[in-house]
């Protein structure tokens, strides 16, 4: 059974533009969550979706959204971009009802 | 109320030695604990976890301690070997109506020592 898988795994982008990473989940995983991981503020939630609907976010400004398609799969999109945007950006997998996150093996951001 | 404080910050531990991580909470909503290991240019690999209405789980060498007055949990990892030299993660989250998130500690980075 295929993992969480993101993409890309890399990019450089400059200060101002906009950025999409995508994830697609574990086979039969509707929740999906992403998350930013850097090494002043460790791991930190920015939002969840399950079934197309975001029903849970974290204390990130606007500049971060996503979405999530039919096939479950999630895209979430940084826009104007900061030098503090630079991070390991993860997604994490979930069954409905069920407690236990798979993690991918993230996208790394970099602003430069 | 929402911190999950974990330490120490870093750890290194002889092989064959036992690795003890510790973690703190304060929102007693929080009904579900995972453990997690990355390893460098890795996600967040999920170890473990345990509820609050079990004090003890043990999976192989990994055993997770649960104290359910004192709002703390552990991981002890048995005969610590070199392939356990990994960050690791305490995290906590609560089912909410509007979903779930997971709470992370501030991590540990361990290594063992041959």
């Amino acid at each position: 059974k295929a993992g969480v898988t993101q993409t890309p795994r890399y990019l450089i982008k400059t200060r101002g533009q906009q950025v999409t990473l995508s994830c697609s989940p574990i086979s039969g995983h509707r929740s999906v969550s992403w998350y930013q991981q850097t090494p002043g503020q460790g791991l930190q939630f920015l939002f969840e979706y399950f079934s197309e609907t975001q029903r849970n976010k974290g204390n990130f400004p606007g500049r971060f959204s996503g979405r999530q398609f039919s096939n479950s799969r999630s895209e979430m999109n940084v826009s104007t971009l900061e030098l503090g945007d630079s991070a390991l950006y993860l997604c994490a997998s979930k069954k409905g009802g069920m407690a236990e996150a798979f993690f991918g093996q993230g996208t790394r951001l970099t602003v430069v | 109320q929402q911190q999950v404080k974990q330490s120490p910050q870093s750890l290194i531990v002889q092989k064959g030695g036992i690795s003890i991580i510790n973690c703190a909470y304060e929102n007693t909503a929080f009904d579900y604990f995972p453990w997690y290991q990355q390893f460098p240019g890795k996600g967040p690999a999920l170890l473990i976890a345990i509820r609050p209405d079990v004090s003890e789980k043990k999976e192989g060498r990994f055993t997770i301690s649960f104290n359910k007055s004192a709002k703390q949990f552990s991981l002890h990892i048995m005969d610590s070997q070199p392939g356990d030299s990994a960050t690791y993660f305490c995290a906590a989250s609560m089912q909410e109506t509007s979903g779930s998130r997971l709470t992370f500690g501030e991590g540990t980075q361990l290594t063992v020592n041959p």
